[in-house]
């Protein structure tokens, strides 16, 4: 069975502060996916990384896909109230794109 | 345009009986995955529909959980003489179709308690 751990499991922070979410396994992944969700809500894609090393960029936030393709990190700067959520990290193996999903991570940002 | 559509979004029921959990995919979209996700936690995968294929019925916990999908659009998700801990939002999820990093679109989910 794939696992794919994150860490911290709960993060509170207040806005502006920086913030580093860890997702690994010991299962090599074709390609990683983050997400973030929202109370009553499901999963919205955040980015996908595909090659290992790759790091990508999205206005404050930016992920990387580790050499070996076991682990991802996202990273937040300056994190704000709207950054609050469930955030997700998913391997995906094979042809058939099935997610397996992390452990999650729970973030809070207060003013 | 229309989003994942999933029905009841509550469900209480009681031990031993029956239910059904309906999706709506998004219109065109030929992949289609059911998901479980207990208490806030991280998503776990149940079964998988692409197109007129066999599904991916490798994650269902147990034989009294199954799943269709008529004419390529809706499924059902049945979960027989359900148990507490079958409690969990059950998340239906469509992608255009299965291939590698593409994105998978999310309904809200239907939030089951088994009293």
């Amino acid at each position: 069975t794939q696992l794919l751990e994150q860490s911290p499991q709960f993060l509170s922070i207040q806005e502006g502060e920086n913030l580093t979410v860890y997702c690994n396994s010991s299962s090599v992944f074709s390609s990683l996916q983050w997400y973030r969700q929202e109370p009553g809500e499901g999963p919205v894609l955040l980015v996908t990384v595909v090659t290992g090393g790759e790091v990508k960029k999205l206005k404050r936030l930016t992920f990387q896909f580790g050499d070996a393709r076991k682990d991802s990190s996202l990273h937040i700067t300056a994190a704000q109230p709207g950054d609050t959520g469930l955030y997700l990290c998913a391997g995906i193996t094979g042809t058939a794109s099935k997610l397996t999903f992390g452990t999650g991570t729970r973030l809070q940002v207060t003013l | 345009g229309a989003g994942v559509s999933q029905s009841p979004s509550n469900k209480v029921t009681e031990k031993g009986k029956d239910v059904e959990l309906r999706c709506d995919p998004i219109s065109g979209h030929t992949a289609l995955y059911w998901y479980r996700q207990s208490l806030g936690q991280g998503l776990e995968f149940l079964i998988y529909f692409q197109g007129n294929s066999a599904p991916d019925k490798s994650g269902l916990p147990s034989d009294r959980f199954s799943a269709e999908r008529t004419g390529g659009s809706v499924s059902t998700l049945t979960i027989q003489r359900t148990q507490q801990e079958d409690s969990a939002v059950y998340l239906c999820a469509s992608s255009p179709r299965a291939q590698i990093g593409n994105e998978q679109f999310f309904g809200p989910g239907t939030r089951l308690t088994v009293l």
